[in-house]
């Protein structure tokens, strides 16, 4: 295991269209998460996950977008109806629930553009 | 809320130099701190991890210090190269282990 992959790393979608973004942690870590980042800005976040339960949700997260984790290994983050204000790069990062260590790690994200 | 700011914003310097990097917070109840970097248009490159019994970690020629109870962090770059330059983010962790951003330092370190 490599490390955290996102999928696809480019998007190019039209206002309106829905899009779907795939997450695969670091295997052994039960700990997921989803943040935004626009240019120029620090990550903002969305949602986490730890195994399949949300546990929490941002209110940056509208009611289209919305994120699933059905077996506790990799996630989807779905937006529907997509808007301008969508662009952005999602970022996603797994950290282990360990009794020392809660380092995070980040795959190289997917970069949404909405035309 | 918990509120990061990092200062500067964006820091250019001349190869060879030693340069700090602050990170500051307002709630001093954290768990840990991490300090990422992040190339143009890239994901986030894991640096350093000060958990919150720790004063500082070194890992090569970074050295990150933590300051819980006036709400400071600062990375240390010795011998700055060209290659150091990016975007450095350093990131709170609370008891949930919910991270929470600042809005990153520019760095280039010119030859």
């Amino acid at each position: 295991d490599t490390g955290v992959s996102q999928n696809p790393r480019h998007k190019i979608t039209k206002r309106g269209q829905n899009v779907t973004f795939r997450c695969d942690p670091i295997s052994e870590h039960n700990r997921l998460y989803w943040y935004r980042q626009t240019l120029g800005q620090g990550p903002e976040f969305l949602t986490y996950f730890q195994n399949e339960a949300q546990l929490e949700k941002s209110r940056l997260l509208s009611d289209r977008f919305s994120a699933e984790r059905p077996k506790g290994s990799f996630s989807t983050l779905e937006i529907q109806r997509t808007e301008q204000g969508d662009s952005a790069m999602y970022l996603c990062a797994s950290s282990s629930r360990g009794a020392v260590s809660t380092e995070a790690f980040f795959g190289q994200g997917t970069r949404l553009t909405v035309v | 809320k918990q509120e990061v700011t990092q200062i500067p914003a964006a820091l250019s310097v001349p190869e060879g130099e030693n340069l700090v990097l602050n990170c500051s917070f307002t709630d001093s109840a954290i768990y840990n701190l991490q300090w990422f970097r992040q190339d143009p248009g890239k994901g986030l490159t894991s640096l350093l991890l000060i958990q919150s019994s720790q004063r500082e970690q070194t890992s090569g020629r970074l050295n990150a210090s933590l300051d819980k109870s006036s709400g400071r962090s600062t990375l240390y770059i010795a011998a700055s190269q060209p290659g150091d330059s990016a975007t450095y983010l350093c990131a709170v962790i609370d008891a949930g282990n919910m991270l929470t951003f600042g809005g990153g330092t520019r760095l280039m370190v010119k030859p």
